[in-house]
């Protein structure tokens, strides 16, 4: 089985902290996601990444970084988390680039900024 | 642009019978995949099926079947006999073809099954 972890399930942190959201899959995916999910909302694309220390910007990257240095592991960084940045963050991963390439995702990270 | 929507935030249906979750999307690329995912209350994010733009045919797996009407660019899915473990909620999603591998996600519909 495909499997996308996530470091943490619940995170607590500081406004201003850097923090850092993990994610590891198995499956010698190219391609790996982050999003963030808040209600009314969906799922929307913060950065994803294609290849080693490839990376693209989603649709709201403004305040977060990345970084895959290993193509198991994308890193979700949070230069000087705020409060707005408190959410369900969600990372993928998928296969190739055909169109039937079905994503895979961890159990996801509720952070908390306070 | 939203290039998914989905109207309903919440919906009930009774147990046994069917129910549609609503989705549109919008693009210009002839070549596009549908998807549908499931998320209970536990958070994990479940694949239930696909639809590939150039499919001829509707796509079904086990009791959720894809109303695809192309010209109309929608992709609604039907739960057949619902089951109280169908409470959750659904997100539509689309991968484009022109090769940048994003999957965009609608908004969300909550279904809750009644007993």
């Amino acid at each position: 089985d495909v499997k996308v972890t996530q470091s943490s399930r619940y995170l607590v942190k500081r406004t201003g902290e850097k923090v850092f959201l993990e994610c590891v899959q198995d499956m010698d995916h190219e391609n790996m996601f982050w999003y963030r999910q808040d209600p009314g909302l969906g799922l929307r694309l913060i950065y994803f990444s294609y290849d080693v220390k490839m990376k693209e910007k989603g649709d709201i990257p403004e305040g977060y970084s990345v970084s895959r240095e290993k193509k198991e592991r994308f890193s979700l960084i949070l230069e000087s988390a705020s409060t707005n940045q408190t959410s369900m963050y969600l990372c993928a991963s998928s296969l190739g680039s055909s169109l039937f390439t079905e994503a895979f995702f961890g159990q996801g990270t509720r952070l908390t900024v306070v | 642009a939203q290039k998914i929507t989905q109207t309903q935030p919440g919906m009930f249906v009774q147990e046994k019978e069917a129910v549609t979750l609503d989705c549109t999307y919008d693009t210009s690329d002839p070549s596009y995949g549908l998807f549908w995912y499931k998320q209970p209350s536990s958070g994990e994010m479940i694949f239930l099926i696909y639809q590939g733009s150039y499919d001829q045919q509707n796509a079904t797996e086990g009791r959720y079947s894809l109303n695809f009407q192309k010209a109309r660019k929608s992709a609604n899915l039907v739960i057949s006999a619902s089951q109280l473990g169908d409470s959750a909620m659904y997100f539509c999603a689309m991968r484009e073809g022109r090769g940048d591998y994003k999957l965009s996600f609608g908004a969300g519909t909550t279904v809750t099954v009644r007993a």
